[in-house]
């Protein structure tokens, strides 16, 4: 099983849908997560921490569930603008240094 | 503020040729990492750097070296270069170890032939 896993996708939504992505994730000790977002041939950026209580940011929103270990990016009303990867990223924190990616999962919003 | 900068952007290499890779960031970050990116797979740690002097392996450092000499600066050498490494090398600095986002560099594109 992987450290990190998230559906390939690609997924393909018009403009304005809602579209969802989830994550898990194996270590039940790992400590902090997040969603980037890497845009095609450029570095990955961060899109947005993910806390156990769950936050939105504009028409972002990320939740956690510890017990389930997975991590899910909602997007709401997609934007061309949107049309990225999104990875999952995991810090296990374990008292070395491990941050775990996700491959990716791949999202095309087409007009 | 550059934020994180690397140089060459891209590179061919033939096989068992050598070089660096620069990577230096002006956020006074005390953590430094080389990754590779390959398609289909997560990123994937070749060594990282928890301040000026040190250094460490992560989850594929062979065939690869680095050296921290100056906080700002994280250099990545491949001594004898191979097919295998042909990839896209992003290097990324943080301000805190477990915890903190990873600010990342563009990238370096090299091909090995």
């Amino acid at each position: 099983r992987k450290e990190v896993e998230q559906d390939p996708g690609p997924f393909n939504v018009p403009e304005g849908a809602t579209v969802a992505f989830n994550c898990t994730y194996s270590n039940s000790a790992s400590q902090s997560f997040f969603w980037y977002r890497q845009d095609c041939r450029k570095e990955p950026k961060l899109l947005m921490s993910v806390y156990s209580s769950g936050n939105e940011d504009g028409r972002f929103t990320a939740q956690l569930n510890r017990a389930s270990q997975y991590i899910s990016l909602l997007i709401r009303d997609s934007k061309l603008s949107d049309s990225a990867t999104y990875l999952c990223v995991v810090n296990e924190g374990t008292g070395g240094f491990k941050t775990i990616f996700g491959a990716g999962t791949r999202l095309f919003v087409k007009a | 503020n550059a934020g994180v900068t690397q140089t060459p952007k891209f590179r061919v290499l033939k096989t068992g040729q050598s070089m660096t890779l620069l990577c230096a960031q002006d956020m006074n970050h005390e953590y430094m990492y080389w990754y590779r990116q390959d398609p289909g797979m997560g990123l994937r740690l070749i060594h990282y750097s928890v301040g000026e002097g040190t250094t460490a392996k992560g989850e594929v450092p062979d065939g690869y070296n680095v050296s921290r000499l100056k906080k700002q600066n994280f250099l990545l050498g491949l001594e004898s270069a191979a097919p295998s490494q042909t990839s896209v090398y992003f290097c990324a600095s943080s301000y805190s170890r477990d915890r903190g986002p990873l600010h990342f560099g563009p990238g370096t594109r090299l091909t090995v032939t």
